[in-house]
């Protein structure tokens, strides 16, 4: 089946830090998307990437869709106290199918 | 307008128990999808519902089961319950062809 690797699995910053983070997948997707979780809360969606080559902004947030449709990134500009939490990236293949998602990036910011 | 809605947030069972879980997604969407999540596996895929219909099924036993309601109210039942079905529960409700899920809070699921 699709799998998504997401790397780094942490990290610790100081705050004002630019913070990146990616996925990989062993297939295309059509849709990437991109999800924060506050810890007891379920993800909230930060941006979605619908077309290969894609850039958007949400924020600080900006996420790219890869070239190759098989990857995805989100960068964090300035990061604040308030980005703690779980990033996980998560792709979508189109029709009926499943949102695969990433094990996830936990992110750590250091007053 | 109102999220997702997920009762109960926490429940403990004992093994063997059966449990059911309630989500009631956002006016007007149709789809359902429900995720399990532990620190191990991260959200792993229990299945999807549409118009009352079970679309799409994740790799888990046939303990775990689901339904949908004419008001796209959803539940999942999960019988003869195991330790290891500890978990986040999570329920998304997102439009139709849309994929941007809104989640909900969560059931805390503990089996002891």
């Amino acid at each position: 089946g699709q799998q998504l690797n997401q790397s780094p699995q942490s990290m610790f910053i100081q705050e004002g830090e630019d913070v990146s983070m990616n996925c990989t997948s062993s297939s295309i997707f059509n849709t990437w998307l991109w999800y924060k979780q506050d810890p007891g809360e379920g993800p909230v969606l930060l941006i979605a990437l619908y077309k290969a080559g894609e850039l958007t902004s949400n924020g600080r947030l900006t996420a790219q869709f890869g070239i190759t449709r098989k990857d995805s990134f989100l960068n964090i500009s300035a990061s604040i106290p308030s980005d703690v939490g779980i990033y996980f990236c998560a792709g979508h293949s189109g029709g009926y199918q499943k949102v695969t998602f990433g094990t996830g990036t936990k992110l750590q910011v250091i007053p | 307008k109102a999220g997702v809605t997920q009762t109960p947030r926490y429940l403990i069972k004992t093994r063997g128990q059966q449990v059911t879980l309630s989500c009631s997604p956002i006016s007007g969407h149709r789809s359902v999808s429900w995720y399990q999540q532990t620190p191990g596996q991260g959200l792993q895929f229990l299945f999807e519902y549409f118009s009352e219909t079970q679309r799409n099924k994740g790799n888990f036993p046939g303990r775990f089961s689901g339904r949908q309601f004419s008001n796209s109210r959803s539940e999942m039942n999960v019988s003869t319950l195991e330790l290891g079905d500890s978990a986040l529960y999570l329920c998304a409700s997102s439009l139709e062809d849309s994929y941007g899920y809104t989640f909900g809070s969560g059931t805390r699921l503990t089996v002891v």
